[in-house]
C-alpha cells in the first residue's frame, strides 16, 4: 500500500505571496491532519479533516486555511506569507482504528522557504 | 505552555546496549501516547504507542513504559543498532473527548546517536 505523499517536496516564495500544497493519504484513510515543524517550535499541529470536515484546529492564524476533497486528499494553503512561515510541513494520515490503536502516518513533508 | 517534554535534547549510546528516551507530559487529560523517529529530510515514522490503560507496550526491541501517576513515558530500545540513529519524538493526544480528538501534541525531540 502506498504511504502518504506531499507535493511538492520543496517551494520557495515571497514574502505575501500565498501556497497551497497538497496530500494524498494512505488508500482508505479519511482522516488527514497537518503539521508545522520549526526549529524553535517543533511539531505543531495546524488542523484535521475528516470527510471533508474540518474536525480540529490548532493554534494558527486565519492565513493558514484547508480543505479536504471526496477522495480525501487534502490541500493547505498559506495567504500573505510572512518569513516565519518557513517551515516543513508534513501531512498525516489516519485509517479506522484497529483494536483501539490510532497512529498516524506521516508523508516526507514540503519545505516551504519564504524570502 | 509545553505539554509534552523531552528534556534530553541528545543521547549517545554504545551499539548493542540500551537506550532509554524519556518524556515527560503535563496535561492529565493525555490517555494515548505514541513514539516516532525521524531521519533528516523525512516525515516521522510510527513506532509504537500505548493507552492510558495499559504501563507497558513492546514491539520487539521497542518497549514503552507510561506512569500516569508521574506523568512519565520511557521509550526502551534493546539491543541499540546503528540504524536506530536518528530523532525520536514523543507525542500525545486525547482520545476520551468523543473518540474524535486525534491532534498529536509532539515534545521537542531527542537526537539518539548509536556508535559502533
Amino acid at each position: 500500500k502506498a504511504g502518504v505523499t506531499q507535493t511538492p517536496r520543496y517551494l520557495i516564495k515571497t514574502r505575501g505571496q500565498q501556497v497551497t500544497l497538497s496530500c494524498s493519504p494512505i488508500s482508505g484513510h479519511r482522516s488527514v491532519s497537518w503539521y508545522q515543524q520549526t526549529p524553535g517550535q517543533g511539531l505543531q499541529f495546524l488542523f484535521e479533516y475528516f470527510s471533508e470536515t474540518q474536525r480540529n484546529k490548532g493554534n494558527f492564524p486565519g492565513r493558514f486555511s484547508g480543505r479536504q476533497f471526496s477522495n480525501s486528499r487534502s490541500e493547505m494553503n498559506v495567504s500573505t506569507l510572512e518569513l516565519g512561515d518557513s517551515a516543513l510541513y508534513l501531512c498525516a494520515s489516519m485509517g479506522p482504528s484497529v483494536g483501539a490503536s490510532y497512529e498516524q502516518y506521516f508523508g516526507p513533508g514540503t519545505r516551504l522557504t519564504v524570502t | 505552555d509545553q505539554q509534552v517534554k523531552q528534556n534530553s535534547p541528545s543521547l549517545s549510546v554504545q551499539e548493542g546496549r540500551i537506550s532509554i528516551l524519556n518524556c515527560d507530559y503535563t496535561n492529565s487529560m493525555f490517555d494515548y501516547f505514541l513514539w516516532y523517529k525521524k531521519y533528516p529530510a523525512e516525515g516521522p515514522t510510527f513506532l509504537i504507542s500505548i493507552s492510558s490503560i495499559k504501563d507497558k507496550n513492546e514491539d520487539g526491541r521497542f518497549t514503552v513504559f507510561l506512569n500516569k501517576s508521574a506523568k512519565h513515558l520511557s521509550l526502551h530500545i534493546v539491543p541499540s543498532q546503528p540504524g536506530d540513529s536518528a530523532v525520536y519524538f514523543c507525542a500525545a493526544s486525547r482520545l476520551n473527548s468523543g473518540g474524535s480528538n486525534y491532534k498529536l501534541t509532539f515534545g521537542k525531540g531527542t537526537l539518539l546517536t548509536v556508535n559502533p
